[in-house]
C-alpha cells in the first residue's frame, strides 16, 4: 500500500464547475499537508499549505484536512480552463522538508 | 515565493556519458535541498538530500555513485548522472525549502534528460 493514494483521474469539468480532488495516507506521521499544481514540462508551483485539520481558503481555491480520517482534499470553484493541469498533493512527516506525493490528478476544464 | 532556477532546462546526451544538473535558490540561501525524480505520468520522488557542507543523504534505492550531488555553496547544489543509461532518461526537479520558518519547499521548474 502506498502511504499516500490519489486518484489519477483524468477528471474532465465544464468551465464554472466545482472540482474537488482528494488524497488519503496512511502514515499518522504526516503533519505538513500541501497541493501543488504541474503543468506539463514543468516543475510543480505551491498552491495551498496547511498543518492543522480544518479548512483553509486561498481565493477559489479551498484546501481541507481530516486527520482522523488521514483525507485530504482541494476544492476549486468556478474553475477555469486555465485550472488544466495536474494537482499534486504532498505530505511531510514533521518538518523534514521530505514530501511524500500523491500520483497526481489529472484535471481538464473544458470551456 | 522563493523562486528556485535549474540549468539545463532539458539535456539529450548518448548512453554512458556524465550530466551535470545545477539548481539555484535566488534571492536567498537554502542549506539543504532536495532533489526528485519524476518518470512519465507518474508522481515526484524523492532522491535524495544535499546539505551544503557536507555528504548528500539518499533514499533507499537511489544508488549514491551514479548520481552524484555536491552542495557547494548556500545558493547552489548539483546533482551529476553518471554514466547515464536511456533508463535515467527523466524529469529531474530540486527543491528548497522557503525563506520563513515552517514554509514548505518551492520547486525548480525541472530538467529533462533524455539519453539516447
Amino acid at each position: 500500500q502506498k502511504e499516500v493514494e490519489q486518484d489519477p483521474g483524468p477528471l474532465s469539468v465544464p468551465e464554472g464547475a466545482i472540482v474537488s480532488l482528494n488524497c488519503t495516507y496512511s502514515n499518522s506521521a504526516f503533519q505538513y499537508f500541501m497541493w501543488y499544481r504541474q503543468y506539463s514540462r514543468k516543475g510543480p508551483e505551491l498552491l495551498m499549505y496547511t498543518y492543522s485539520s480544518g479548512n483553509k481558503e486561498d481565493g477559489r481555491f479551498t484546501a481541507q484536512v481530516d486527520k482522523s480520517s488521514k483525507y485530504i482534499s482541494l476544492f476549486i470553484r468556478d474553475s477555469q480552463p486555465s485550472d488544466s493541469a495536474t494537482y499534486l498533493c504532498a505530505m511531510e512527516p514533521g518538518n523534514t522538508g521530505k514530501l511524500i506525493f500523491g500520483q497526481g490528478t489529472t484535471l481538464q476544464v473544458k470551456p | 515565493g522563493a523562486v528556485v532556477s535549474q540549468h539545463p532546462s532539458w539535456v539529450i546526451c548518448k548512453s554512458g556519458t556524465s550530466v551535470k544538473i545545477e539548481c539555484r535558490s535566488l534571492d536567498f540561501q537554502a542549506t539543504t535541498m532536495f532533489w526528485y525524480r519524476q518518470f512519465p505520468k507518474q508522481s515526484l520522488m524523492l532522491m535524495a538530500t544535499s546539505n551544503e557542507g557536507s555528504k548528500a543523504t539518499y533514499e533507499q534505492g537511489v544508488e549514491k555513485d551514479k548520481f552524484l550531488i555536491n552542495h557547494a555553496s548556500l545558493t547552489l547544489s548539483t546533482l551529476t548522472v553518471t554514466s547515464a543509461h536511456p533508463e535515467d532518461s527523466s524529469f529531474y526537479i530540486c527543491s528548497a525549502p522557503g525563506r520563513v520558518s515552517g514554509e514548505t519547499q518551492y520547486f525548480g521548474p525541472g530538467t529533462r534528460l533524455l539519453v539516447l
